[in-house]
């Protein structure tokens, strides 16, 4: 069973850029959330998404935008990069079915540097 | 909002040693979850809880779910390097759906 797969691995852009990350979840699994990595703050949940609506959202400000496809792939958008916007963004899937607790698989995550 | 403290922040210990590590948050939780993140990778879950007291092993790794609900502690018996990696604790709020909220990790470095 395949993973949960990311793209691009790394990426640079510049300040005032902006940029697409995308997350394909395991198959079958419906709940797609992303996370922003960085040293100083930590794993920090951005959203989810399940059945294509965004059904959880971490305080974020709303240059960081996602969305999620019919077939469960998901997109997430940072539009005007700023230089704190550098982290490892991490995709998360899980079967998303509302359980005690569905276990969330990670992806790789794509290094974004912004200069 | 919510904040889960880790602590250690980083240990350095001998193999065969036995490792321990909290986290403790002004929150209640319905799950506690235990991950392990190698360099380049994603967190791999090593352990869930879901009640008040549980205690649950995986192999050399045991953790407890605490009586509050507003902690939980990992235990590493008789450590090995391939035990090398930061260590995150997350805590799940309410029902499938909702976010989970972690700690700032345990770097854990091994000396054989």
């Amino acid at each position: 069973k395949a993973g949960v797969t990311q793209t691009p691995r790394y990426l640079i852009k510049t300040r005032g850029q902006q940029v697409t990350l995308s997350c394909s979840p395991i198959s079958g699994h419906r709940s797609v959330s992303w996370y922003q990595q960085t040293p100083g703050q930590g794993l920090q949940f951005l959203f989810e998404y399940f059945s294509e609506t965004q059904r959880n959202k971490g305080n974020f400000p709303g240059r960081f935008s996602g969305r999620q496809f019919s077939n469960s792939r998901s997109e997430m958008n940072v539009s005007t990069l700023e230089l704190g916007d550098s982290a490892l963004y991490l995709c998360a899937s899980s079967l998303g079915t509302f359980a005690v607790y569905n276990e969330q698989f990670f992806g790789p995550g794509t290094r974004l540097t912004v200069l | 909002g919510q904040q889960l403290n880790q602590s250690p922040q980083s240990m350095f210990i001998q193999e065969g040693e036995d490792v321990s590590m909290n986290c403790t948050s002004s929150s209640i939780f319905n799950t506690w979850l235990w991950y392990k993140q190698d360099p380049g990778e994603g967190p791999v879950l090593l352990i869930a809880l879901y009640k008040a007291g549980e205690l649950t092993s995986n192999g050399r790794l045991t953790a407890q779910f605490g009586i509050t609900r507003k902690d939980s502690f990992l235990n590493i018996s008789a450590s090995i390097p391939s035990d090398v990696g930061i260590y995150f604790c997350a805590g799940q709020l309410g029902q499938a759906g909702t976010a989970l909220i972690f700690g700032k990790g345990t770097t854990l470095s091994v000396s054989s």
